[in-house]
């Protein structure tokens, strides 16, 4: 069956670094997600893309997030100057059908430690 | 987005019947009512979903109330890989569908 996969699984960057998440949708998706959880809190949205560009996106996605399909089979999250806040687990996720109703699948997550 | 309630945690033994409840009383026409997990230290995995009719699949069976305001997800017999956290989700049909995850339940199983 196919699966959205994500790398790298950890990372371990310092505050003000820029990260790159990386991720690979199902191929022949169309809709690509991110979302982030915090330890011991909720999975939260951050940003939906769509025909290459975001379609959607929350508060916590501000100007020092960006998202890119550079090759049309990885989809990234770059992080430009990461904070403390920013440790978490970012999830990728891409939409396909199931059972006549789109639905989204989730790949492991990435842990991002921010020291 | 219309909110979801559901009980922070629920246990139940292995191989037995397990009924999560959701109420979602400001429910939407358009709304479809979307079951997802989270085992521990994985990604939400999609179980169900359904509009109005009840609804299985080899995962689980989704029990809507007539008025839509609540819905009950059914494992018919758990087994210890079903500890996990289920959310109840609401979804509007068109747009680009973002998931608001709650808190969810906190379903534990035991031996």
């Amino acid at each position: 069956e196919p699966e959205v996969t994500q790398t790298p699984s950890h990372q371990v960057t310092q505050m003000g670094q820029e990260v790159i998440l990386r991720c690979v949708p199902i191929s022949n998706h169309l809709y690509f997600y991110w979302y982030r959880q915090i330890l011991g809190q909720k999975v939260e949205f951050l940003v939906s893309f769509y025909n290459n560009e975001i379609s959607e996106k929350s508060e916590i996605f501000d100007d020092q997030f960006s998202v890119e399909r550079p090759d049309g089979s990885n989809f990234t999250l770059k992080i430009r100057s990461t904070k403390l806040e920013d440790s978490a687990m970012y999830f990728c996720a891409s939409r396909g059908l199931a059972g006549g109703q789109e639905t989204q699948y989730f790949g492991p997550g990435t842990r991002l430690l921010v020291l | 987005d219309a909110k979801t309630t559901q009980p922070n945690s629920m246990e139940s033994n292995e191989e037995e019947p397990v009924h999560l409840p959701c109420n979602h009383s400001t429910i939407s026409g358009t709304d479809y009512i979307h079951w997802y997990r989270q085992l521990p230290s994985q990604g939400p995995e999609y179980v169900i979903h359904g509009l109005t009719s009840n609804v299985n699949n080899r995962m689980a069976s989704l029990a809507i109330a007539e008025d839509r305001k609540s819905s009950t997800l059914i494992l018919h017999r758990a087994t210890l890989r079903d500890a996990a956290v289920y959310y109840c989700i609401l979804k509007r049909v068109k747009g680009a569908q973002k998931l608001v995850f709650g808190q969810g339940t906190r379903l534990t199983i035991n031996p």
